[in-house]
C-alpha cells in the first residue's frame, strides 16, 4: 500500500519568513495530493491540492509543487503570519477507483511574531 | 463550519459501555468516512461508505461497528473498547468516492473519545 513520509515534524519560523514542508510517497500510481491544516482543537481543513497533471499550483501565499519522477511534493507558505500556526498534513491518493487518502504524520508549524 | 457535524464532541466511557458517535453532512455528498486520529500518528482511515454501501473496512476491530442509514448520516457504534482506543474520531465526506475529481474530503470537528 501507499506510504507517505512527511518532514519536518516541527517547524518554527519568524513572521514574514517562508515555510516549506515536504512529503514523499511510495505508490507511483498516486495522482491526487491534498494538504490539510488543523488548528488546535479544530477539524482538518483542506487548504490546497494538486493533481498529477500539473507541477505547481498557487493560491495567494500558499503553493504546492509536485515532482512525480522523484515522488515528492511540497507545501510552500510565503510571508508567514501567526495565524498560519497549525499542524499541516499531506496526503496521497490514487483517486479514480481508489479513493483512499494516506496521510503523513503532520508538521507542527509555529510562526513567531 | 456547519457542513459536517459530529456529536458528541467529547465522550468518556468505560470499557464495558456501549455508545455511538454520530456524523451528519449537509453538503449533498455521497461518500462518508470514519478516521481515527491519535497523538503522533497519521490519520488512520477506518471505514468508507459510498452511496450507503460500505466499500472499505481498514482492518478495524469488531468492537467498532459503523452504520450508514443514508448518504447524510453515519454512525460509529462502540462496545467493549480498550484504553488504547482513546483518540479523536473524525468523520469526513466527499461528493463521491472512487470517481476522479470528486475525492476532496471535508472533515467534521471530531469526537474526542476517552476510554477509562
Amino acid at each position: 500500500g501507499e506510504n507517505v513520509e512527511q518532514h519536518p515534524s516541527t517547524l518554527s519560523v519568524q513572521e514574514g519568513d517562508s515555510a516549506v514542508i515536504k512529503c514523499t510517497y511510495s505508490d507511483s500510481a498516486s495522482n491526487y495530493f491534498p494538504w490539510y491544516k488543523q488548528e488546535l482543537g479544530k477539524r482538518p481543513q483542506l487548504i490546497i491540492d494538486i493533481r498529477s497533471n500539473v507541477g505547481e499550483k498557487k493560491d495567494q501565499r500558499i503553493a504546492v509543487t509536485l515532482n512525480k519522477t522523484a515522488k515528492h511534493f511540497s507545501l510552500h507558505i510565503t510571508e508567514t503570519q501567526p495565524e498560519d500556526s497549525a499542524v499541516y498534513f499531506c496526503a496521497a491518493s490514487r483517486g479514480g477507483s481508489n479513493y483512499k487518502l494516506t496521510f503523513g504524520k503532520g508538521t507542527l508549524l509555529t510562526v513567531n511574531p | 463550519e456547519t457542513g459536517v457535524t459530529q456529536t458528541p464532541r467529547h465522550l468518556v466511557m468505560g470499557m464495558t459501555n456501549k455508545k455511538s458517535l454520530k456524523c451528519e453532512q449537509h453538503l449533498g455528498h455521497n461518500a462518508m468516512y470514519w478516521y481515527k486520529q491519535s497523538a503522533k500518528k497519521p490519520l488512520e482511515l477506518m471505514f468508507v461508505y459510498n452511496f450507503k454501501e460500505q466499500t472499505e473496512n481498514n482492518s478495524v476491530p469488531s468492537r467498532f461497528s459503523p452504520e450508514c442509514p443514508n448518504s447524510s448520516h453515519l454512525f460509529l457504534h462502540l462496545h467493549t473498547l480498550q484504553p488504547e482506543d482513546s483518540a479523536l474520531y473524525l468523520c469526513a465526506s466527499s461528493p463521491e468516492s472512487g470517481r476522479k475529481g470528486t475525492d476532496t474530503q471535508y472533515f467534521g470537528p471530531g469526537t474526542r473519545l476517552t476510554v477509562l
